[in-house]
């Protein structure tokens, strides 16, 4: 089966910095690549995704970049908040499964 | 309703003991997911139904669990037996697939502490 890692595990950044978070996947048949927010006491929450027919793909300030070549896929927040804190976690989804794989999740933390 | 919505929010439970877990899906989404989640990991897959059937039940991970969705709407993860280790996070997700595309809408979640 698919199998997604996820780095790094936690970071830090001061409030205005970027921040990036990456992952990988196994199976190269994936086409789907969710990213999910989850805040403490809360489901995760779907934040953007990108289909493997796109390289990348921007909402304001998140963006997330596809190499299907190297089989990973990154998130990109810009001008980091406060209330960006919480953790991230990546997905794939391989188009005749029903399941979606997940990756272990990043705890972001954005300093004011 | 707005969003997925699953009851009870927390529930603790004594060992050996059967628990029901409910899961209200977005109105009109066909397929529903059971995830769970242990601490400081991603969701893991449990059970997945296209409608009224279970379509994928490869994750459950042993004979103790079993899901239902009867009219294809609510589900109910049910869990017999329960046991110190499955305390964990149980997430409910649905999604409506068109053309082929599919975006997936997880709950809130039910915390399971079996003591």
């Amino acid at each position: 089966g698919e199998n997604v890692e996820q780095h790094p595990s936690t970071l830090s950044v001061q409030e205005g910095d970027s921040a990036v978070i990456k992952c990988t996947y196994s199976d190269s048949a994936s086409n789907y690549f969710p990213w999910y927010k989850q805040e403490l006491g809360k489901g995760p929450q779907l934040i953007i995704d990108i289909r493997s027919n796109v390289g990348e793909k921007k909402d304001q300030r998140i963006a997330v970049t596809l190499n299907k070549t190297a089989k990973h896929f990154s998130l990109h927040i810009t001008e980091t908040q406060p209330e960006d804190s919480a953790v991230y976690f990546c997905a794939a989804k391989y188009p005749s499964r029903d399941k979606f794989y997940f990756g272990s999740g990043t705890k972001l933390n954005v300093k004011p | 309703g707005a969003g997925v919505s699953q009851t009870p929010s927390n529930k603790v439970t004594e060992k050996g003991k059967y628990v029901e877990l409910r899961c209200d899906p977005i109105s009109g989404h066909t397929a529903l997911y059971w995830y769970r989640q242990s601490l400081g990991q991603g969701p893991e897959f449990l059970i997945y139904f296209q409608g009224t059937g279970a379509a994928d039940d490869s994750g459950l991970p042993n004979d103790r669990f079993f899901a239902v969705r009867p009219e294809g709407s609510v589900s109910t993860l049910k869990i017999q037996r329960t046991e110190r280790g499955d305390s964990a996070v149980y997430l409910c997700a649905s999604s409506l697939r068109t053309g082929g595309l599919e975006t997936q809408y997880f709950g809130p979640g039910t915390r399971l502490l079996v003591l």
